[in-house]
């Protein structure tokens, strides 16, 4: 069975660096993509990015700029990095693992961000 | 951009049939799932490829998807199911796109 540990810093203040890793456990990281997702309180799903195993990415356009996936396949670790946190990012970040084209199967625990002077 | 739309809420009595769409152009065209999420709680893939159950999944959940609508359906809906639940969609040029959710009541 696939499992997803995740971590990272929880309290960051404007302008720093979120950085959050996850551990994939069970499972191979060929053939699938991995996503972070993030989730502000009390609101809806938002897709950040992905990174396929081959070290393909794909950012969602509004937070592109800001982005940075990354993966060790030697870990079986994909990392996330959101530059210039505002207080808007402050949000609950999950990894995720997505089958092409199609759903995400497996979700890592969640991270809360805050981000807060 | 692509988007999906669901409804904000869904009230439902315990043992009655649920029933909670997803809006988006041209939808049957993709595959569609759904995730249900309980407080605190990480997202739970309850149906995926439109109408296909995760193993663990109770029958009672089932899917369709055709034309603009896809549609998750509690059969005997249990308090257990009272949730948040999104769809969401692949699209070529938007990537990974969530509905905004629907919180079901069961009442």
């Amino acid at each position: 069975q696939v499992h997803l540990q995740q971590w990272g810093a929880g309290l960051l203040k404007p302008s720093e660096t979120l950085s959050l890793t996850c551990a994939v456990f069970g499972g191979s990281f060929s053939g699938y993509y991995w996503s972070w997702i993030r989730q502000p309180p009390g609101k809806g799903l938002e897709w950040i990015g992905e990174i396929h195993h081959s070290g393909t990415t794909n950012y969602n356009p509004s937070l592109k700029s800001r982005v940075t996936i990354s993966l060790d396949t030697s870990k079986n670790h994909f990392s996330l990095r959101l530059s210039s946190v505002t207080a808007a990012d402050t949000a609950v970040y999950y990894c995720a693992r997505g089958e092409v084209e199609s759903h995400f199967d497996f979700w890592g625990q969640g991270t809360l961000v805050t981000v807060s002077s | 951009s692509y988007e999906l739309t669901q409804p904000p809420s869904v009230s439902v009595s315990p043992g009655q049939t649920a029933s909670i769409t997803c809006s988006g152009d041209n939808l049957g065209e993709k595959y569609a799932c759904w995730y249900q999420q309980k407080p605190g709680q990480s997202p739970v893939l309850v149906i995926y490829q439109d109408n296909k159950r995760p193993s663990g999944i109770p029958e009672r959940f089932s899917g369709s998807n055709s034309g603009n609508t896809a549609t998750l359906t509690i059969s005997g809906t249990q308090a257990m199911d009272e949730a948040d639940y999104y769809c969401q969609a692949w699209d070529s040029s938007s990537a990974w796109v969530f509905g905004g959710g629907t919180k079901l009541t069961v009442l």
